[in-house]
This record gives structure tokens, sequence and C-alpha cells, in this order.
């Protein structure tokens, strides 16, 4: 069965820490993972894709197929980054079909 | 340019009620989707539609119907609401994606349902 999995639903760190947020997937074929966040009365948004290998707002995410994870790290925290995260696989079939874990609230305090 | 707007925004039900959510978008995209978030999970794909005219059924589409007779608008309805149904509803749409890509998906603020 596809499934998405993210242990944590709080993680708290002080500002300038590094972050990891464990989002790990269940999937036979080939995954196509992504980062959704979604900030304080704003909508969910994309925030990077695993295919892209790209680097948004310092934010980078390193497929491991090995894992069965794709965590989402950040060397340095910033206050801003303090949001909800969701970790989301899409589905075999197309039509953009995501299934999305049931997210990480990230705190950053100063 | 509004993107992804949801209709109502806030609902209360009783059970047995039924009542209609109303999702517009102005950007064109051919797909458009329906989620349900409720607490400690994930969201969940209730239906979704790939074209004016076309729909189809996610992971939990029992108790909800949809119609896409305009490409610009999404309805979910629900046709006998029970407390089950109780959630917060996303729609989203997004553009139909190059070949071997998934695409972006552009989310609505969320309808948030009470059924008592």
């Amino acid at each position: 069965a596809q499934r998405v999995t993210q242990p944590e639903k709080l993680l708290s760190v002080f500002k300038g820490a590094p972050v990891e947020l464990k989002c790990n997937y269940s999937y036979s074929g080939s995954p196509e993972l992504f980062w959704y966040v979604q900030y304080s009365r704003q909508r969910l948004q994309l925030l990077l894709r695993h295919i892209s290998r790209e680097s948004i707002k310092g934010f980078t995410a390193d497929l491991n197929k090995g894992e069965t994870s794709f965590h989402l790290k950040k060397p340095f925290a910033q206050e801003e980054d303090s949001a909800m995260y969701y970790c989301a696989l899409a589905l075999s079939g197309g039509y953009n079909k995501l299934i999305f874990g049931a997210g990480t609230r990230l705190a950053v305090h100063p | 340019n509004a993107g992804v707007t949801q209709t109502p925004k806030f609902r209360v039900l009783k059970t047995g009620q039924s009542m209609t959510l109303l999702c517009a978008q102005d950007m064109n995209h051919e797909y458009m989707y329906w989620y349900r978030q409720d607490p400690g999970m994930g969201l969940r794909l209730i239906h979704y539609s790939v074209g004016e005219g076309t729909t189809a059924k996610g992971e939990v589409p029992d108790g909800y119907n949809v119609s896409r007779l305009k490409k610009q608008n999404f309805l979910l309805g629900l046709e006998s609401a029970a407390p089950s149904q109780t959630s917060v509803y996303f729609c989203a749409s997004s553009p139909r994606p190059g070949l071997d890509e998934t695409g972006e998906l552009f989310f609505g603020e969320g309808s948030r349902l009470t059924v008592l």
C-alpha cells in the first residue's frame, strides 16, 4: 500500500539550529515525492520536489530509496520557517494525485 | 488573480442535511481535487477531476458526490451529512503536467464543516 509517514507531530528548535523533518514512504514503484508547507494564515503550498533537486528557502531534501525516506533539512533555522510541513507522494496512475503525511509542526524559537 | 476559492469557509449541519461546497479556480487548470483533513491525519483525496465533465473517485469517496460542469468549478456534495464527515475540506487545482512529471497543486483556504 502507498503510505507517507511523518513520525513527529512537533519539532521545536532554536533559531540558528539545524532542522531535520522526517518523512518515510511506502511505494512499490519509482516514487515522486514533495514537501508542502503551510505558514500561519496562508494556504498550503509547494516547497520543493525531489525530482528537481533544488534548494528552496535554504531547505533541501534527498530521496533515499534504500531507507525509503525523504527527510527535509535546513542547516540554520529561522523564525520565519515556523509552519506546518507536509510530505507528499504521487499516487500511481498519474493526474497529479498526491497522498500526504499527517504533517509536522516546526516551531523555531528566538 | 484569486487562485482557488472555496465557499463557504465555515458551515454547521445537522445529521441528515445536505450541502454543497463550491470550488472555483481562475488559472485555467485542467485538474481539480477535493481533499479532507482530519486531526492527526494527512490530507486524504475524496474525488478528483481531470477535465470538464469528468470525475473520478479518490481514497475516501463514500458519502460524497462531485460534479464538474464547468472547467473552473468543482462541486462537492454531501447528500445526507453524518458526524463522521466533520472535517476541513480542501480544494486544489493543477495544470496538466509535462511528460513523466507530477505537477504542483494549488490549494484553496479550506472549508471547515461540522456535522452535529
